[in-house]
Formats: C-alpha cells, structure tokens, sequence
C-alpha cells in the first residue's frame, strides 16, 4: 500500500464548479499535512497547510479527519487558473520526510 | 524576499559523468532538502540536510550525496550518471521547527 493514496484523476470540471478531491494516508504517526499544486513542469507551490481541524483559505477549504487517515480538499467557483496538478503531502514525524501523494490532475473548462 | 534558487535550470551530462547541483535556502532557513521528479512520476525524497549535517536521506544508492555549507547553501552530487537518472531535481528549504517547504524552480538533468 502507498503512504499517500490519491485519485489521480484527471478532474475535468467546468469554470464555477466545485470539485473535491480525496487523499488518505497509512502513517497513523503522520503530524503535519498539506496541499501543494504543480503546474506542468513547473515546482510544487504549497497551497494549504492542514491543521488538526482543517481550515479555510478563499475559495479552498482543507479537511483533515485522522482517525480515518484522510485528508480533503475542496475548491469551490473553480477558475481556469485553477487546472493544475494537486499533490496531498505527509510528514511522518521527527524525520521531517515529506511524502507526497502521486497527484490529482485538475483541468477547469472554459 | 527571494525564494529557493537552483542553479542550473538544465544539464546535460552523458552516462558516466557526474552532476553537480547546486540550491541556496530562503534567507533564514536552515534545513535544506532535495528531491527527485522523474517524468510522469512522484516527488522521491532525496536528503535532508541542517545546519550543515546531512539529517535523512530517501531509498536512493551512495552515489547521490550531498553536502550543506555554513550558508545553509546545498549542493547535490551524482556520480556515474545512469540514464534513469534524467529527472528534475528540485530542492526546498524550510526554517525550524515549522514544517512547510517551499520549493526552488528546479534543475532538469538530462543524461544521454
């Protein structure tokens, strides 16, 4: 089983939609989550981090339940600016390992 | 402020040879880790280094290795470049104890 499991998609949504996407992770002893996106050859940006009770930035709401080991991430209004790759990321602990999710590609339509 | 820089954006090396990469943290961060993107793949952890000791390194042999200097600068050595190793090879920074990095633009090595 991976570390962090993500539905790889692609997500073809049109422009205003809300879209989820969904990531778990097997680490029990995981601290520390976050959202990164990637546009196409391009480095990861870091979009959210998630905290114990998830939060709210904008049109971005992140989700973090740990006794399922799952982690979510909502984008509501979608914007064409918004198509890009998705990446759940892990850190395991004290050894400060970010492990990433394979990504979720997202493509909003005009 | 300046984000993480990498230099060079690309390298070409030919099979055999040995890379050399180089990163310089966001001012103010001390640990400083590197990754590896293989096309149409995941980010693999590579290592991690702080205040200048080498602190992790991922499921790759000894012939990637590194080194941090007083400046918190990084550099990655690849010896006896092997075709599988063309990948993108980005490097983060992060400042103690909080847990977000943030990634320079990457260096594409391509070996042929």
């Amino acid at each position: 089983r991976k570390e962090v499991e993500q539905d790889p998609g692609p997500f073809n949504v049109p422009e205003g939609a809300t879209v989820a996407f969904n990531c778990t992770y097997s680490n029990s002893a995981s601290q520390s989550f976050f959202w990164y996106r990637q546009d196409c050859r391009k480095e990861p940006k870091l979009l959210m981090s998630v905290y114990s009770s998830g939060n709210e930035d904008g049109r971005f709401t992140a989700q973090l339940n740990r006794a399922s080991q799952y982690i979510s991430l909502l984008i509501r209004d979608s914007k064409l600016s918004d198509s890009a790759t998705y990446l759940c990321v892990v850190n395991a602990g004290s050894a400060r390992q970010l492990t990433f999710g394979s990504g979720t590609q997202l493509t909003v339509l005009p | 402020e300046a984000g993480v820089t990498q230099s060079p954006t690309h390298l070409i090396k030919t099979r055999g040879q040995q890379a050399t990469l180089r990163c310089s943290p966001i001012s103010g961060h001390t640990s400083v880790y590197w990754y590896q993107q293989a096309l149409g793949l995941g980010l693999q952890f590579l290592l991690w280094y702080d205040e200048g000791e080498e602190r992790n390194r991922g499921n790759f042999p000894p012939r990637f290795s590194g080194r941090q200097f007083p400046n918190y600068s990084s550099e990655l050595n690849v010896n006896a470049l092997e075709l599988e190793d063309s990948a993108l090879y980005l490097c983060a920074s992060s400042f103690l104890p909080v847990y977000e990095q943030y990634f320079g633009p990457g260096t594409r090595l391509t070996v042929t």
